[in-house]
């Protein structure tokens, strides 16, 4: 399966600031994801994230707050905007490979915000 | 709408007991997936299984066994003769054609040495 690099793993932040988050895969994959993991909870998906064009957001999440990127098969950014305490979360990237019929997630990035 | 139910919050077992996690689910679709993870400590994500609808045989991996009855819509995991590294969050998952997968809201379970 595909192997996920993340960037960065952790993060403490200032409340109205913005970090981008990286997610790179060793191998091109037909499907990007991004996950969000509040403290204790389950996981919730925030939006596909499309290949060369906008990402796919679901409900209550909007691009505004949480711009993606995916300028390529095997790469793709998630930003959280001008984030708030509220946003202290794990954030996963996941994919599926060519062929693959698993979800694979990163190892995540934890964000505090202060 | 799909769901995921998993009614045991948390599980504590001593080591070598035999622990079954419940999982729940609801569709009205006819071809799904379903998945269970494992969180463990680390807070990585580590795929466990996936079984399509269709597809109703129970499996077994070593010390982990899978029921899945269509007819209560459940997909249970058994783990046999439990061990402290099986100590994580297990979550289960729904999934179609889109790999958008909704999740359970997890049992931890602990195995005491």
């Amino acid at each position: 399966s595909a192997v996920i690099s993340q960037k960065p793993s952790r993060d403490i932040c200032q409340r109205g600031t913005s970090l981008t988050i990286q997610c790179q895969v060793d191998s091109q994959v037909t499907m990007m994801f991004w996950y969000r993991q509040q403290p204790g909870q389950s996981l919730t998906l925030i939006a596909t994230a499309n290949q060369g064009s906008e990402a796919t957001y679901e409900s209550g999440f909007v691009i505004d707050k949480f711009p993606i990127s995916r300028p390529n098969l095997t790469f793709s950014t998630l930003t959280v905007s001008n984030m708030s305490p509220e946003d202290s979360s794990i954030y996963l990237c996941s994919v599926v490979g060519s062929g693959a019929n698993v979800l694979t997630f990163g190892a995540g990035s934890r964000l505090t915000v202060l | 709408a799909q769901k995921v139910t998993q009614a045991q919050t948390e599980i504590s077992v001593v080591e070598k007991e035999d622990v079954t996690l419940d999982c729940v689910y609801e569709t009205r679709d006819t071809t799904y997936y379903l998945f269970w993870y494992k969180q463990p400590p680390s807070g990585e994500l580590v795929f466990l299984i996936r079984r399509n609808s269709f597809d109703e045989q129970n499996e077994i991996s070593g010390r982990y066994s899978w029921n899945f009855q269509k007819s209560t819509s459940s997909f249970n995991f058994t783990i046999t003769a439990s061990q402290v590294v099986d100590s994580a969050v297990y979550f289960c998952a729904w999934g179609d054609s889109s790999y958008k997968l909704i999740f359970g809201s997890g049992t931890r379970l602990l195995v005491r040495p």
